[in-house]
């Protein structure tokens, strides 16, 4: 099973900064098939970025991924209201799957 | 309209079991690998079980393998999640999740409650 460490685990900003989460993995995630989700309190999770750095369709570009084989990173440039959230990254590279512990990224 | 329903949650004691169930429409489902992830309560988000388009594939967490068992039906459009040895660390709300590359469509989530 792939272990996904996310740092930091709470991040606080404010709007208009720009947002660095990294995703480090045990091993290498084979194809890059690393995701990013965003979660707000009492929603489920939804998909920004699958593989690494493609961002889905309606995800504004000021998120963005980056990163292959271990270490991977989320990039949000410019902090909007609606972005403070909790990130997760997760792999799909091998059949059990694996989120990281999920970063918060709060206010200041 | 994409719809994932679950439902099947509650309340069970320790060691009891239940079943939930995953309702879906808008999409062929018998083209689509499904998920169960799960939340406990202010915690993360965990990977339960998955399956192949046909059944013929299924992968567990470590923390349910032997436990929980996945399963569809893909004439009835339906995804299900049997739970047994049921513990107070499975309490949580459990998502069908679709799986297209990434987990890109989510139920709303049924919640479990294991306590006596």
């Amino acid at each position: 099973e792939i272990e996904l460490t996310q740092s930091p685990g709470t991040l606080s900003l404010s709007p208009g900064e720009r947002a660095t989460i990294s995703c480090r993995a045990s091993q290498s995630v084979r194809n890059n098939y690393l995701a990013w989700y965003q979660q707000k309190p009492g929603q489920a999770p939804k998909v920004l970025i699958f593989p690494a750095s493609t961002r889905l369709t309606g995800i504004p570009d000021r998120f963005s991924g980056s990163g292959s084989g271990t270490d991977f990173t989320l990039t949000i440039s410019r902090l909007e209201p609606e972005d403070f959230a909790v990130y997760y990254c997760q792999q799909s590279g091998s059949p059990l799957y694996t989120f990281g512990q999920g970063t918060k990224l709060e206010i200041k | 309209e994409v719809q994932l329903v679950e439902s099947g949650g509650g309340l069970v004691q320790p060691g009891g079991s239940l079943r939930l169930s995953c309702t879906v429409s808008g999409f062929t489902f018998s083209t689509y690998w499904m998920n169960w992830v799960r939340q406990a309560p202010g915690k993360g988000l965990e990977w339960v079980a998955n399956i192949k388009t046909d059944g013929s594939e299924k992968y567990y967490a470590d923390s349910v393998k032997g436990q929980f068992t996945i399963s569809r039906d893909n004439a009835k459009n339906s995804l299900s999640l049997q739970m047994n040895s049921l513990r107070a660390e499975d309490t949580a709300v459990y998502y069908c999740v679709r799986w297209n590359y990434a987990m890109d469509v989510w139920g709303q989530g049924t919640t479990v409650i294991v306590s006596s």
